[in-house]
Formats: structure tokens, sequence, C-alpha cells
């Protein structure tokens, strides 16, 4: 089974860049999404797969993986950024769908 | 524009059984894959399963077989039973639209508390 490892929480100050990363043997080769969730709020879809950003809202976010890591990068980070992310990945074998365990993102 | 809204019991009692419905507008429900996925208060997500265009499922194997999917497409409604829930399954569930392989459409949740 899969278990995404995520840092409970990344503090950053404004206008600096905050990296979120998500560990799993052999991540790169799979598809990624990533969340944001704000308080209150149901998650969304901030990073695809594809690198893709469904809302212009995420237009600083970024994804990329490498070997056994996957990477959400915000640059200029703003305060509005501050929420609980987190990494998806989808098992094609399995059909089974795996979240990681979510940072929270303080910005300072 | 799709649109998901969760509905059922804000209070169940452990060891019985747990019944979502989430009423989905804007889209056909027969054309899409449609999942729940839960979230205990202060803690991270959890998916719980979805069901598939011929109506077929596949389900977290943490739930043990305890869980239930299914769609009413006359209704355009997507239901959850969970059944011989106990406490530490109180959480806020929600039903979500699966593009394999991401959720794009979530509703806003609904808290399900399991207390006697």
């Amino acid at each position: 089974s899969h278990v995404l490892t995520q840092p409970p929480s990344v503090s950053v100050a404004p206008g600096q860049t905050a990296t979120i990363t998500c560990g799993e043997d052999n991540i790169g080769s799979r598809s990624v999404n990533w969340y944001q969730q704000k308080a209150g709020q149901a998650p969304v879809v901030a990073v695809d797969e594809d690198d893709d950003r469904p809302s212009g809202i995420f237009e600083r976010f970024s994804g990329s993986k490498s070997g056994n890591t996957a990477t959400l990068t915000i640059r200029r980070v703003e305060a509005g950024d501050e929420a609980d992310y987190y990494c998806q990945v989808w098992d094609s074998r399995t059909d089974h769908v795996v979240f990681g365990g979510g940072t929270k993102l303080t910005v300072l | 524009q799709v649109d998901l809204q969760e509905s059922g019991p804000g209070l169940v009692k452990p060891s019985e059984t747990l019944t979502l419905i989430c009423t989905v507008s804007g889209v056909s429900i027969g054309s899409y894959y449609w999942a729940w996925i839960r979230q205990p208060p202060g803690k991270g997500l959890e998916w719980i399963g979805v069901i598939y265009l011929d109506g077929s499922t596949n389900y977290n194997p943490s739930l043990k077989s305890r869980a239930a999917i299914s769609v009413d497409t006359s209704k355009s409604q997507l239901s959850l039973r969970l059944n011989s829930v106990t406490p530490a399954e109180t959480a806020v569930y929600y039903c979500a639209r699966w593009l394999p392989n991401r959720f794009d459409s979530w509703g806003q949740g609904t808290l399900v508390s399991v207390s006697s």
C-alpha cells in the first residue's frame, strides 16, 4: 500500500517561495495532484498531474517530481495562500486513491 | 458547472449504519465517476471509495467491506452506507467527482458525529 509522507507544517514569509514535499517510493513515476484546503472549506485542486492549474488563482503554484519526492512550489507567497495542502496519487493497478497526511502552510 | 450537496443525519450511534446522500446538479450523474472522502476533525483526508459508470465500485481496503456506494440516476443522487460505525469515524464526509485520476469538484461536506 502507499504511504505519502508530507511535513506537518511549513512556514514562509510573504513574497518568498514555499516548497511542500510529498514522499513515496518511486513517486516520480506516478501521477500526483495537489489540493489546497482553507479552513472550513472543501479541498480544491491547486495543481494537477500535468502541472496544470485549473484556476487562475493558482498561477504562482507549480508541481514537480523526481525520484521518491513530489514537490509543490508556491512563488511570491501571499497571506491568502495560508491553508492545508494535500498530495494525492492514484494506483492504476488497484484503482485505489491515497492522500498524503497534509501540510499546514503558515505565512509569517 | 457541477454542484454537489451532501445531506444526512448529523448524529449516528456506535455500531449503527451511517447513510449519506449527495445530490448532483449541473451535469448528468450517469456520465461521470463519483466518490466519497472523509476528514476527521483536525486530521487529513481519507478516500472511502468510488463508483464507476457501470455501477461497479472500489473501496478503501481499510474499511473492511463495511462501505457501499450507489447511484440513483433518476434522482441524480449518490449515496454512501457505512455500517458498524465507531466514534473514530466522526468526520466531515465529502462527495466528489472523480476524473481519473483526481477529484475535480467537491461538495461542501457534512459533519457526522458517531456518539451514543
